[in-house]
């Protein structure tokens, strides 16, 4: 166990649901990472959280739209959502600051699947 | 010119062999370096850090050449266990870059 936790695991949803993916972390941590990973493709991250104030966004479509009420969840809230949206979505935490490494803890992610 | 490129791979190796990953950074802003480990289906997971003066954790040997902008991995006396995809990470502050990963099959 990293000690970041993702929920649910699995997601099946057609394009006009709206729900969300879940992430807390138990490192005490003060940043929070969602990042999509498509087949074949590298990790791309899709939103910084840090002191839990967002700190990048990276021209993410407006259908993903991130929530961090504390520095230790973190959501990702899906709306009307494409079949391309399809893959593994990756939460992760670390310790950020001037003199950290930034050593990121990745949970086990949730794998979606719109239909 | 993508921000971190590493060997396309596959590699698939017997048992006992030594393998070695390279990877290039665009970014000489880049301030720390990784490799992680994920296997299939799994999450990523932190395999070392990677430092200028080279560091060793057992098997696995890691090399920095900031003045070329490469990241190596080196690993002595393959296992099975070893099969997995191997990311190489680039972070500047907050933004980690991720290679696309070279997959490793160990075979008996």
């Amino acid at each position: 166990e990293t000690g970041v936790t993702q929920t649910p695991r699995h997601l099946v949803m057609g394009m006009t649901n709206k729900k969300s993916l879940k992430c807390e972390q138990h490192l005490g941590h003060n940043a929070m990472y969602w990042y999509k990973q498509s087949a074949k493709k590298p990790l791309e991250l899709m939103f910084v959280y840090s002191l839990e104030e967002r700190v990048e966004n990276n021209s993410v479509p407006s259908r993903f739209s991130p929530e961090c009420p504390n520095s230790s969840h973190l959501f990702l809230h899906l709306h009307t959502l494409q079949p391309e949206d399809s893959a593994l979505y990756l939460c992760a935490s670390s310790q950020a600051g001037r003199k950290a490494k930034n050593i990121q803890y990745f949970g086990a992610g949730t794998r979606l699947s719109v239909l | 010119r993508k921000e971190v490129e590493q060997d396309p791979g596959p590699f698939n190796v017997p048992e006992g062999a030594t393998v070695a990953f390279n990877c290039t950074y665009s970014n000489s802003a880049s301030q720390s370096f990784f490799w992680y480990r994920q296997d299939c289906r799994k999450e990523p997971k932190l395999l070392m850090s990677v430092y200028s003066s080279g560091n060793e954790d057992g098997r696995f040997t890691a090399q920095l050449n900031r003045a070329s902008q490469y990241i190596s991995l080196l690993i002595r006396d393959s296992k099975l266990s070893d099969s997995a995809t191997y990311l190489c990470v680039v972070n500047i502050a907050h933004d980690m870059r991720f290679g696309a990963g070279t997959r490793l099959t160990v075979k008996p």
